[in-house]
């Protein structure tokens, strides 16, 4: 199976630069995900990584190291309506069924 | 278009009644599939759809969830005898199955309570 890590919380000011990690432990591997979450609200896509290296996509980067089992997600310049939940999320190899960790909450402040 | 639509939005039951959960998805998306999230918890499987192939049930947590996706477009989750351990709330999510499989649409989710 797969184990994913991440932190479960993180503040960031409006306008800054945050940088949300996440680790994992995998048999095989067919890519990497993040999601948004705002509160009591369903997840939209992000990103997908399946390569070494940087995605980048307007604001949003997201960094994957298969050597390493790490990526993360960055964010610039920061906006209130960036605070949400991040969920990494990663498929194992020859499998379409990702595995979510427990998300980061993401509180983005004046 | 249409994203995924999911009914009812909420639903209250008492303990040991059976209820059904819909998820209508996207039109065209071959995959499905059903997750639940528990307050604080990550999106946790429990079965995927595939075209017409067999499900993946590996995420089913007991013999009382079931789940049927009839035509290949609308799935009905079931739970039978609920407990209060069900308190969720269970998200439904379509994609493409063949290209962009990884990009999952998700529906507004069912906020089921158990008492």
């Amino acid at each position: 199976g797969q184990n994913i890590d991440q932190p479960t919380e993180m503040t960031a000011t409006e306008g800054a630069i945050v940088q949300i990690n996440c680790t994992y432990q995998t048999s095989g591997f067919n890519g990497l995900f993040w999601y948004q979450q705002h509160a009591g609200e369903a997840p939209t896509f992000l990103s997908y990584n399946v390569l070494d290296g940087l995605e980048e996509k307007g604001r949003f980067s997201s960094f994957l190291s298969r050597s390493k089992g790490y990526s993360y997600l960055l964010l610039k310049e920061l906006q209130m309506k960036d605070s949400a939940s991040y969920l990494c999320a990663v498929m194992g190899g020859g499998s379409y069924i990702p595995t979510f960790g427990r998300g980061t909450s993401l509180i983005v402040h004046p | 278009g249409a994203g995924v639509s999911q009914s009812p939005s909420n639903k209250v039951t008492e303990k040991g009644k059976d209820v059904e959960l819909r998820c209508d998805p996207i039109s065209g998306h071959t995959a499905l599939y059903w997750y639940r999230q528990s307050l604080g918890q990550g999106l946790e499987f429990l079965i995927y759809f595939q075209g017409n192939s067999a499900p993946d049930k590996s995420g089913l947590p007991s013999d009382r969830f079931s789940a049927e996706r009839t035509g290949g477009s609308v799935s009905t989750l079931t739970i039978q005898r609920t407990q209060q351990e069900d308190s969720a709330v269970y998200l439904c999510a379509s994609s493409d199955g063949t290209g962009k499989f990884y990009e999952q649409y998700f529906g507004p989710g069912t906020r089921l309570t158990v008492t």
